[in-house]
C-alpha cells in the first residue's frame, strides 16, 4: 500500500495566484514528519517545509504553508502568490519514527509537476 | 548556509564497471542517507548510515551497493558492478541530531549526481 499519494500528477497556475498541492499519507504511527521538497528540471531536490505530528500549527515558510489536517490524514502545500520559478515536480514525504538506533528513512510520493503560466 | 555537496555531478560508465558517488554532508550533521529517482520516477531511500554503520537499507541496496564514511568529511555510495537498470540520480541526503521530541526534522539533499550505465 502506497505510504503518501499524490493524486495530481501535474498542476497549472496562473502567476501571482495561489495553488494547493494535494497530498495524504498513511501511517498507524503517532509520532511522524511530514515534508514537502522541490525538484526544479535542473534536478536537485530542494527542501521546502516540514511539519511534525505533534506540531498544533500548521507549518510555514515565505510562500509556503502546510495545511495539515491530521485526523484525514493530509499534508497539503499551499504556495501563495505563484511564481515563474515555482514550476517545478512537488514531492511530498513522510518519515516514521525510528525503528533502531539512526533509522530514518523518507518515503515519496509520486510528485505533483507545477507549471505557472504567465 | 550549509549544504550538502555531491560529486561528480554526472557520471558515464560502462555496464559492469565499478562507480563511487561522492557526498560532503553538512558538518554537524549525524545521519547520513543515499537515495536515487530513476528518470521520471519517485524517489526511494536506499540506505541510512549513523555512528559508522548502516542503520537501515531498503530492498533495492543489494551486495552491489556499499556505503562508506572513509574520513571526517566524506560519505561515499559505491556501486560494484554496475547494470543498465542503476541508471538514475542519486541522491546524498543528511540530518543533524535529534529534536527535543526525538524526532530529527529536516533532511537536506544534495545536488544529485546523474549516473548513466551504458
Amino acid at each position: 500500500a502506497q505510504k503518501i499519494t499524490q493524486t495530481q500528477p501535474g498542476m497549472f497556475v496562473q502567476e501571482k495566484e495561489a495553488v494547493t498541492l494535494d497530498c495524504t499519507y498513511d501511517t498507524s504511527d503517532q509520532s511522524y514528519g511530514l515534508f514537502w521538497y522541490k525538484q526544479p528540471s535542473s534536478g536537485e531536490m530542494i527542501f521546502l517545509i516540514y511539519q511534525g505530528s505533534y506540531d498544533e500549527q500548521n507549518a510555514t515558510e515565505g510562500r509556503y504553508s502546510l495545511n495539515f489536517q491530521k485526523a484525514r490524514k493530509s499534508a497539503n502545500l499551499v504556495i501563495s502568490a505563484s511564481q515563474l520559478g515555482d514550476s517545478a515536480m512537488y514531492f511530498c514525504a513522510m518519515r516514521e519514527p525510528f525503528s533502531g538506533a539512526g533509522s530514518y528513512q523518507l518515503t515519496f510520493g509520486k510528485g505533483t509537476k507545477l507549471s505557472v503560466i504567465p | 548556509e550549509p549544504e550538502v555537496t555531491q560529486t561528480p555531478s554526472h557520471q558515464v560508465t560502462q555496464m559492469g564497471q565499478e562507480v563511487i558517488l561522492r557526498c560532503v554532508p553538512i558538518s554537524n550533521h549525524l545521519y547520513f542517507y543515499w537515495y536515487r529517482q530513476i528518470l521520471g520516477q519517485k524517489v526511494e531511500f536506499l540506505v541510512s548510515f549513523y555512528n559508522n554503520e548502516i542503520s537501515e537499507k531498503s530492498e533495492i541496496f543489494d551486495d552491489q551497493f556499499s556505503v562508506e564514511r572513509p574520513d571526517g568529511s566524506n560519505f561515499t555510495l559505491k556501486i560494484r558492478s554496475t547494470k543498465l537498470e542503476d541508471s538514475a540520480m542519486y541522491f546524498c541526503a543528511s540530518s543533524g541530531p535529534f529534536r527535543i521530541e526525538g524526532i530529527i526534522t529536516e533532511a537536506f539533499f544534495g545536488q544529485g549526481t546523474r549516473l548513466t550505465v551504458v
